[in-house]
């Protein structure tokens, strides 16, 4: 299993210029994730969907849309893309069953918006 | 959200244990305590979870106080690998689909 993967790694984006982030998961999960990291800080999240067809915003979801048309796709999507949006991005997914199950992380996207 | 407060940042010495403790005085009765651990320039891993016992796994120890005010992470052997930063984070049960708050975490180094 490869677990969850992110597409792409890294990408240099010029202000306004749009891009789409991939998200894919192999476990099955019905939760998916994404959230940014910012120099020296924690995850914060910005978007999440609990179900195939469905999303939710999370604590900073402005400047940001999502989607998830297949279970094990979620996408991130930055219509125009402002200096601020400059992080990592992290996708996590994780089973529904109960509070007490994990979340498994990617490996990050790192966006540069110059 | 109930907060969790940890320390900035610990230091360690090779194959000794290490004890990180976390601060959460609001913790409600459904809160799981959980503990991710970040090495550098990955995603966050998981490391433990509990909820009212201390909890034991091939990576670590969680202590739980009686009252589940705060808690610590236990590594009983502490490697280089383990430098990471450590969050612990609160997680409710219900309806809160299994997001995850995170602090700014505990930076733990490690030294030879």
């Amino acid at each position: 299993n490869a677990g969850v993967t992110q597409t792409p790694k890294f990408r240099v984006l010029k202000t306004g210029q749009s891009m789409t982030l991939l998200c894919a998961q192999d476990m099955n999960h019905e939760y998916m994730y994404w959230y940014r990291q910012d120099p020296g800080m924690g995850l914060r999240l910005i978007h999440y969907s609990v179900g195939e067809g469905t999303t939710a915003k999370g604590e900073v979801p402005d400047g940001y849309n999502v989607s998830r048309l297949k279970k094990q796709n979620f996408l991130l999507g930055l219509e125009s893309a402002a200096p601020s949006q400059t992080s990592v991005y992290f996708c996590a997914s994780r089973t529904w069953r109960g509070a007490a199950y994990e979340q498994y992380f990617g490996p990050g996207t790192r966006l540069t918006v110059t | 959200d109930a907060k969790t407060t940890q320390p900035n940042s610990m230091e360690s010495n090779e194959e000794e244990p290490v004890h990180l403790p976390c601060n959460h005085s609001t913790i409600s009765g459904t809160d799981y305590i959980h503990w991710y651990r970040q090495l550098p320039s990955q995603g966050p891993e998981y490391v433990i979870h509990g909820l009212t016992s201390n909890v034991n796994n091939r990576m670590a120890s969680l202590a739980i106080a009686e009252d589940r005010k705060s808690s610590t992470l236990i590594l009983h052997r502490a490697t280089l690998r383990d430098a990471a930063v450590y969050y612990c984070i609160l997680g409710a049960g219900g309806t809160s689909y299994g997001k995850l708050t995170f602090g700014q975490g505990t930076i733990l180094t490690v030294h030879p």
